[in-house]
């Protein structure tokens, strides 16, 4: 069945710009979501349909796309942004609903 | 405002049927497009989506899990239950009931979660 790939881990220092990855045949054909899971805590919203962000979301959160990879950015990090990112998106027809494996990011 | 909240057993033996309950508030699952789905997370690993009902009854299952999953509603209590048939220790994990409405944010898209509810299955 479907799979999106993200890297396992992402490291930035506070101030700096961190990027998760997400890679999938079928993003150029469906949106891609992105969820902040904080350790015994239930995912939030962060990103939706590639780009949009929902209210009450920090602006140094953003979303891009190209071809078959959606990025999620986070400029200028903060101690408090750490957590694990899970994208999610569906299979081509849009059947079923697939997550990511997660990226831990760690602000060192 | 909108809350979720799952319930149902904590230990499950193997083989068992699981069957657990989505309780929410702050939305009606008679409303056109919204629809309550289930994740699931086993300790340290990721998230893994299982199925979704929508306002109007339709379902949607994860393929790998199809055969295991009945999802079903009850409008008039707010619930929706999540049945998993033949149930091994690789279904220990968190579970998730989740609300969506593709008018928000788009289709599948989770904007309201529980806080969900360890379940583990052991002899």
């Amino acid at each position: 069945s479907y799979e999106v790939t993200q890297p396992p881990s992402v490291s930035v220092s506070p101030g700096q710009t961190a990027r998760i990855t997400c890679s999938g045949d079928a993003l150029p054909k469906q949106y891609a979501f992105w969820y902040q899971q904080k350790p015994g805590q239930a995912p939030v919203l962060v990103i939706y349909k590639d780009t949009e962000r929902p209210s009450g979301i920090p602006e140094r959160f953003s979303g891009s796309t190209s071809g078959t990879t959606v990025t999620l950015t986070i400029s200028g990090v903060q101690a408090e942004d750490e957590a694990d990112y899970y994208c999610q998106s569906s299979d081509s027809s849009g059947a079923y609903v697939v997550f990511g494996g997660g990226t831990k990011l760690t602000v060192l | 405002q909108i809350t979720l909240k799952e319930s149902g057993p904590t230990l499950v033996k193997p083989t068992q049927t699981l069957t657990l309950t989505c309780t929410f508030s702050g939305f009606s699952l008679s409303t056109s497009g919204v629809a309550v789905g289930w994740i699931r997370q086993p300790p340290g690993k990721a998230l893994e989506w299982l199925a979704v009902i929508y306002w109007d009854d339709d379902k949607r299952y994860s393929p790998s899990l199809r055969s295991r999953l009945t999802i079903t509603k009850d409008t008039s209590k707010n619930q929706v239950v999540l049945a998993m048939t033949d149930t091994d220790p690789v279904d220990t994990a968190t579970y998730y009931c989740a609300h969506s409405n593709p008018a928000n944010y788009g289709d599948y898209v989770f904007d309201c979660w529980g806080q969900g509810t360890l379940v583990t299955v052991s002899s």
